[in-house]
């Protein structure tokens, strides 16, 4: 069990600029959320995907952001024509489902974006 | 809306001081609470978690209890390290799984 990895850790790009980012889940977790955290805030609930199905989005969730979870396995999050305000740490989680009780959520290190 | 209030940070402690930081949430049914903890440079860690009303979570010495009735969710430690210089954070469960996270209360213990 490698933990939830997220590529790239660090991603600097120029406004206008398209990004995407990628998160591989713990195998086997058939849950996966993305959240964004700004300095001094804690994260915030983007969407999140049940296998391959996105089910819930944030209204955090512009039209400018998509996230994909193709197989059911890893998850992109792109972000189009990039602004100075979407500069972030983008973090992913997973989990699975169908244990008796609470089922915990575990993140990876994130991914963070600069916009200059 | 559902939200999450912690107290403000930065809190700075003496080893072996008592430590409590504050955590209140929005009363929407009876979601699982938890506190996340995120040393520098690393990503966010499970630190305890309660899934009931009366719950006490416990772990490396952090304890907090569910308080429905105050709809609270403290952490308490009795006595703190330079190692636990971190930043915490508070949450509740929501529907689908997502988590609801305070804005996080920096620790800072000083030998």
């Amino acid at each position: 069990d490698t933990g939830v990895s997220q590529d790239p850790r660090h991603k600097i790009t120029k406004r206008g600029q398209n990004v995407t980012f990628r998160c591989d889940p713990i195998s086997e977790h058939n849950r996966l959320y993305w959240y964004r955290q700004t300095l001094g805030q804690g994260p915030e609930f983007l969407t999140y995907f049940q296998n391959e199905a996105q089910l819930e989005k944030s209204r955090l969730l512009s039209d400018r952001f998509s996230a994909e979870r193709p197989k059911g396995s890893f998850s992109t999050l792109e972000i189009q024509r990039t602004e100075q305000g979407d500069s972030a740490m983008y973090l992913c989680a997973s989990l699975v489902t169908g244990n008796f009780g609470y089922n915990e959520q575990f993140f990876g290190p994130g991914t963070r974006l600069t916009v200059l | 809306g559902d939200s999450v209030t912690q107290m403000e940070g930065p809190v700075t402690l003496s080893e072996e001081a008592f430590l409590t930081i504050n955590c209140t949430y929005t009363a929407t049914g009876y979601p699982s609470l938890f506190w996340y903890v995120q040393y520098p440079g690393e990503g966010l860690q499970l630190l305890l978690k309660a899934t009931k009303a009366d719950d006490k979570g416990s772990n490396k010495g952090f304890e907090a209890t569910y308080r429905k009735e105050t709809t609270s969710f403290h952490l308490e430690k009795g006595s703190v390290q330079v190692s636990d210089s971190a930043v915490y954070f508070c949450a509740k469960g929501n529907q689908g799984g997502k988590l609801i996270f305070g804005q996080g209360t920096e620790l800072s213990v000083k030998p």
